[in-house]
């Protein structure tokens, strides 16, 4: 069974730091295109980064460019979202969602459940 | 950036009627759309890729539809499961985007 497994939200301070983790499990890792997917209190879903098969191609909204940080570690099936400089707007349940096997990045399947990244004093 | 339009975003349907939801993208996008389903307080979950292709496991009461900028989703007989929020989403360039979403709610 694909598993998608977020960790890392929390509670912090704005321009405060975090890194979010999401563990995959029952797919070859490494085959895939990954992305990050947010939703605020209340709103609809909001593309954050997506980061190809390899690491080779890193792609970011323009509200997250150089402050945000997507990567992967294939030996560890793990994807990560390093977050600097937060803002309260980006408060936000983060999905993690695998995309395509292919050369495109494409749509999302499945997602985790999410985890809850609160920016507040 | 593409911009996603769906409409309406509120759509009122009694159970066992048929439900259509539309979904215009600012520029072409060929077959490039995603859509989505989501239940309160539950993960996004795929329903169709490629503009027309149900996921797995997708029941064939969804289907859809369109190219280029105008596509739709139908529900042919809303089951009491299916009233939820709906989502398409562009993958045909950077940045990828989602409408704002229909939310389809019992009458």
């Amino acid at each position: 069974e694909v598993q998608l497994v977020e960790s890392g939200g929390t509670l912090v301070q704005p321009g405060g730091s975090l890194r979010l983790s999401c563990a995959a499990s029952g797919f070859t890792f490494s085959s895939y295109w990954m992305t990050w997917v947010r939703q605020g209190p209340g709103k609809g879903l909001e593309w954050v980064a997506t980061i190809k098969q390899h690491g080779s191609e890193k792609h970011y909204v323009d509200s997250v460019e150089g402050r945000f940080t997507i990567s992967r570690d294939d030996a560890r099936n793990s994807l990560y979202l390093q977050m600097n400089s937060l803002r309260a707007e980006d408060t936000a349940v983060y999905y993690c969602a695998r995309g395509t096997s292919s050369f495109f990045a494409g749509w999302f399947d499945p997602w985790g459940q999410g985890t809850l990244v609160t920016v507040s004093s | 950036e593409i911009v996603m339009t769906q409409s309406p975003a509120t759509l009122s349907v009694s159970p066992g009627e048929r439900a259509t939801l539309s979904c215009r993208a600012s520029q072409s996008l060929n077959n490039n759309l995603a859509w989505y389903q989501q239940k309160p307080g539950q993960t996004p979950r795929l329903l169709i890729s490629g503009a027309s292709t149900r996921a797995t496991g997708i029941p064939a009461r969804f289907s859809g539809s369109g190219s280029g900028t105008e596509f739709t989703l139908t529900i042919s007989s809303l089951q009491s499961e299916d009233f939820a929020v709906y989502y398409c989403q562009q993958y045909y360039n950077w940045p990828l985007t989602f409408g704002q979403g229909t939310k389809v709610e019992i009458k």
